[in-house]
């Protein structure tokens, strides 16, 4: 069966600080896998996308990793800040489906 | 550009009425989708489209229906609330299917109660 799976389920850090969120995958066969970040009300917002041959990625302060053999990814956030609260999802897509497979998430606080 | 928009951004209804939620995307987009996301779990596809026209179902169907009769816009109709679909309903469009890479656009959501 198709599933993501996502560590830790919740994160409190301290502004300023780094954190790195983790997700396990059994989506077979791959396609590319997505983050997403989603702000408590609103709507998901993607992050970075990957496809098999890439390993990293970044957006600003958010770098992803891939793994496909071990088919792990991490997204790794730098000097956090308040306005990085929220939840982070980790999203899988088949190569033969026309479907994304989510992870429930990670939420992060950040403090001051 | 607007982007992905929602209505309504809110909504009770009582057990057995019907109603229609709202989705518009002006982006040009051919695949559009629904999701509902509950507390604890990942969202879920309920329908999707990837043309004007063309419909399938996702992995959580039953009590919803879709048409899509322009690219621009994908209604998703409850045919007689349940207590069970007071849920968090996303509305998302891209250029094509996301086996390919293309990226997705989520709507702002509506947030439905059914009493």
């Amino acid at each position: 069966k198709n599933q993501v799976e996502q560590s830790p389920q919740s994160l409190i850090i301290l502004e300023g600080k780094n954190c790195t969120l983790q997700c396990n995958y059994t989506v077979s066969p791959f396609s590319n896998l997505r983050w997403y970040k989603q702000d408590t009300g609103r709507g998901p917002v993607s992050l970075t996308i990957m496809t098999f041959s890439e390993n990293t990625k970044s957006n600003g302060r958010y770098t992803a990793t891939l793994d496909a053999d071990t088919k792990q990814s991490s997204l790794h956030i730098t000097a956090s800040q308040l306005s990085d609260s929220a939840s982070y999802i980790c999203v899988v897509s088949a190569s033969n489906t026309d479907k994304l497979i989510f992870g429930t998430g990670t939420r992060l606080q950040v403090f001051p | 550009n607007a982007g992905v928009t929602q209505t309504p951004k809110f909504q009770v209804l009582k057990t057995g009425q019907s109603m229609t939620l709202q989705c518009a995307q002006d982006m040009n987009h051919e695949y559009m989708s629904w999701y509902r996301q509950d507390p604890g779990m990942g969202l879920r596809l309920i329908h999707y489209s990837v043309g004007a026209g063309i419909t399938d179902q996702g992995e959580v169907p039953n009590g919803y229906n879709v048409s899509r009769s322009t690219t621009e816009d994908f209604p998703l109709r409850l045919l007689s609330a349940a207590p069970s679909q007071t849920s968090v309903y996303f509305c998302a469009s891209s250029h094509t299917g996301p086996g390919l890479g293309y990226e997705q656009y989520f709507g702002p959501g509506t947030r439905l109660t059914v009493t």
